[in-house]
């Protein structure tokens, strides 16, 4: 499976900031997925990051909050925009394996806290 | 729509015995995926086993093995000889092949030493 790392691990930001998370793949993929992790809940996907495209959003998510890149099939970045404290969640970024691409394996995490 | 179910918000073991996760799902697909993945307090989501629906055998890793009944649309996780380091949330997921994956709410497991 492809390691996968992000930056930073957590952060603590002011209201009406924004935060860019990264996410690192030690090989090249072709999708990359934004999921959103609210306090004591499950997964949700944010958006799919496919390289040299635009991003494809979920219902619910608009790219003004979440501007996402990928300038490659290594590295991607999720913008979280003037935040407030409902962002406060953790973001995970994922990849689809190379031989089975219905299974997905994901990075370590970012929390996030909006004071 | 396709919907995951996990019916146990929380669920204890004592070290050493076998527990059983419960999973249920709702779809009109044939062929689709099904996982387990676990998510410590470190928060990796971390993936545990996975079955493919067209396969009729139960999918096995180390201690881990499903109980995958394709009529019922039941897929629980089956831990053996339950250990601390197995304490997390368990989610199980339902995804068809170019689709997003769906994610139940998740069992939280506790090891009891």
């Amino acid at each position: 499976s492809a390691v996968i790392s992000q930056k930073p691990s957590r952060d603590i930001c002011q209201r009406g900031t924004s935060l860019t998370i990264q996410c690192q793949v030690d090989s090249q993929v072709t999708m990359m997925f934004w999921y959103r992790q609210q306090p004591g809940q499950s997964l949700t996907l944010i958006a799919t990051a496919n390289q040299g495209s635009e991003a494809t959003y979920e219902s619910g998510f608009v790219i003004d909050k979440f501007p996402i890149s990928r300038p490659n099939l290594t590295f991607s970045t999720l913008t979280v925009s003037n935040m407030s404290p409902e962002d406060s969640s953790i973001y995970l970024c994922s990849v689809e394996d190379r031989t089975y691409q219905e299974t997905q394996y994901f990075g370590p995490g970012t929390r996030l806290l909006v004071l | 729509a396709q919907t995951v179910t996990q019916s146990q918000p929380e669920m204890s073991v004592q070290e050493a015995e076998t527990v059983t996760l419960s999973c249920t799902y709702d779809t009109s697909e044939s062929d689709y995926y099904l996982f387990w993945y676990k998510q410590p307090p470190s928060r990796q989501m971390i993936l545990v086993i996975r079955q493919e629906a067209y396969k009729q055998q139960n999918a096995t890793e180390n201690r881990f093995s499903v109980n995958f009944q394709k009529a019922a649309k039941s897929f629980s996780l089956k831990i053996s000889d339950s250990q601390l380091g197995d304490a997390a949330m368990y989610f199980c997921a339902y995804r068809v092949r170019d689709d997003k994956i769906i994610f139940g709410k998740g069992t939280r497991l506790h090891i009891l030493p």
